[in-house]
């Protein structure tokens, strides 16, 4: 059964301190990870890597997918109050086009 | 406007009533997808659809049924509504050329009494 297992489902920091993010998948025929940033609305898209896009990275956020280790994490450095958010890891569910989704990891950012 | 809408945002129902819940997109995308989301359980997939003839059941399709009216909309019904479906839906589209990044709606709060 295709899986996506996101660590950990909660964390707090302080504003300029930074965070990792674990993502792991178990899917059939590996396409793509992507993770997506949930407030309090829809999730909107961050990143999508795939075989031939490893790294990603956009300001302060950036990602790493780890083929060998069937993972990925979502680094934040100098964390700021709108970093908190819902943050959603999810992989291609075999050979469709539906996606299946972490848990989600909720991070609060003190001031 | 919004690329993807859904209608309505909140609603309030009683156990056993039928609800739809509503989906359109301007985006163009061919493929259309309704979620469910509950606290510490992520998003989970309750129906899908590639093209208006072409739908699927997703990971918790018990309970629901969908249709696809066309293109650009996609309802999602709860036949006879329980306690235990209450949660925050959302619906998504995709294009079928990059279908693995999926565009979400505002969602809509059920909430079933």
């Amino acid at each position: 059964e295709d899986k996506v297992v996101q660590s950990p489902l909660s964390l707090v920091v302080h504003e300029g301190d930074t965070v990792t993010l674990n993502c792991s998948y178990e899917v059939t025929n590996f396409r793509s990870l992507l993770w997506y940033k949930q407030e309090k609305k829809a999730p909107t898209f961050l990143f999508m890597l795939t075989s031939s896009g490893i790294e990603k990275k956009s300001g302060r956020l950036s990602s790493i997918l780890d083929k060998k280790e069937l993972s990925s994490i979502l680094n934040i450095t100098a964390t700021q109050t709108g970093d908190s958010a819902i943050y959603l890891c999810a992989s291609n569910g075999g050979n469709t086009g539906k996606l299946i989704f972490g848990q989600g990891t909720t991070l609060q950012v003190k001031p | 406007d919004a690329d993807v809408t859904q209608t309505p945002r909140n609603r309030i129902t009683k156990t056993g009533k039928r609800i739809m819940l509503e989906c359109s997109q301007t985006k163009g995308h061919d493929r259309m997808y309704w979620y469910r989301q509950d606290p510490g359980l992520g998003l989970r997939l309750i129906y899908y659809s590639f093209d208006v003839k072409d739908i699927n059941k997703g990971e918790i399709s018990d309970g629901y049924s969908v249709s696809r009216q066309a293109q650009a909309k996609f309802s999602l019904s709860l036949e006879s509504a329980i306690p235990n479906q209450t949660a925050l839906y959302f619906c998504a589209t995709s294009d079928s050329d990059n279908s693995y990044e999926q565009y979400f709606g505002p969602g809509t709060r059920l909430t079933v009494t």
